[in-house]
């Protein structure tokens, strides 16, 4: 089956700079990588996605990278703001859609990240 | 619309104890999951429905079992709860409109096994 790994698992940066985090895939079939983000209390909530069939996605200060030979994607945040820390995750389908829609998905272990004033 | 709904939010049981975790979603999604998040280990999925009718077993079914009782809603019941099932219990819902791979996750439900 799929294994995601994600690093760091924790990660500080100030107010403003960039941070990035990483993951790596197993299977080369998964097409789809979701990030979610976790606030403290509530549910993952999706930011940003990308396919197999795009190199890189941007959403306003959220970025997400995509190297399908090396079977590793990575988020990039600019611009940081407090309200960005929270525990961000990573995953990947395992390529089989279900018949409903959908995906199975393997998430990674997760990075707490901390924005400082 | 509530998107996906989650009962109880806390739950305390003694080992042994049975319960039901109840989902439901009003987002018109075919496929619905449960997962259980620990402590550095992410979420890993227990069951999942890819539609009405349909249940699967995900990465860590053991000692978990799931009905989906229609469209909009998928239950997970644990017979005889143990101290290793005590964890954060999420369902989520996909697979409607132009992404049918987004997942959208219920509130969770804490519980604590004794």
């Amino acid at each position: 089956g799929e294994n995601v790994e994600q690093h760091p698992s924790t990660l500080s940066v100030q107010e403003g700079d960039s941070a990035v985090i990483k993951c790596t895939y197993s299977d080369s079939a998964s097409n789809y990588f979701p990030w979610y983000k976790q606030e403290l209390g509530k549910g993952p909530q999706l930011i940003i996605d990308i396919r197999s069939n795009v190199g890189e996605k941007k959403d306003q200060r959220i970025a997400v990278t995509l190297n399908k030979t090396a079977k590793h994607f990575s988020l990039h945040i600019t611009e940081t703001q407090p309200e960005d820390s929270a525990v961000y995750f990573c995953a990947a389908s395992g390529g089989s859609i279900l018949t409903g829609g959908g995906n199975k998905l393997t998430f990674g272990t997760g990075t707490q990240l901390k924005v400082e004033l | 619309n509530a998107g996906v709904t989650q009962t109880p939010k806390f739950q305390v049981l003694k080992t042994g104890q049975s319960m039901t975790l109840q989902c439901a979603q009003d987002m018109n999604h075919n496929s619905m999951y449960w997962y259980r998040q620990d402590p550095g280990m992410g979420l890993r999925l227990i069951y999942y429905s890819a539609s009405e009718g349909t249940t699967d077993k995900g990465e860590v079914p053991n000692g978990y079992n799931v009905s989906r009782l229609n469209k909009r809603e998928f239950s997970l019941r644990l017979e005889s709860a143990a101290p290793s099932q005590t964890s954060v219990y999420f369902c989520a819902t996909s697979g409607a409109g132009v992404s049918t791979d987004t997942q959208y996750f219920g509130p969770g439900t804490r519980l604590t096994v004794l």
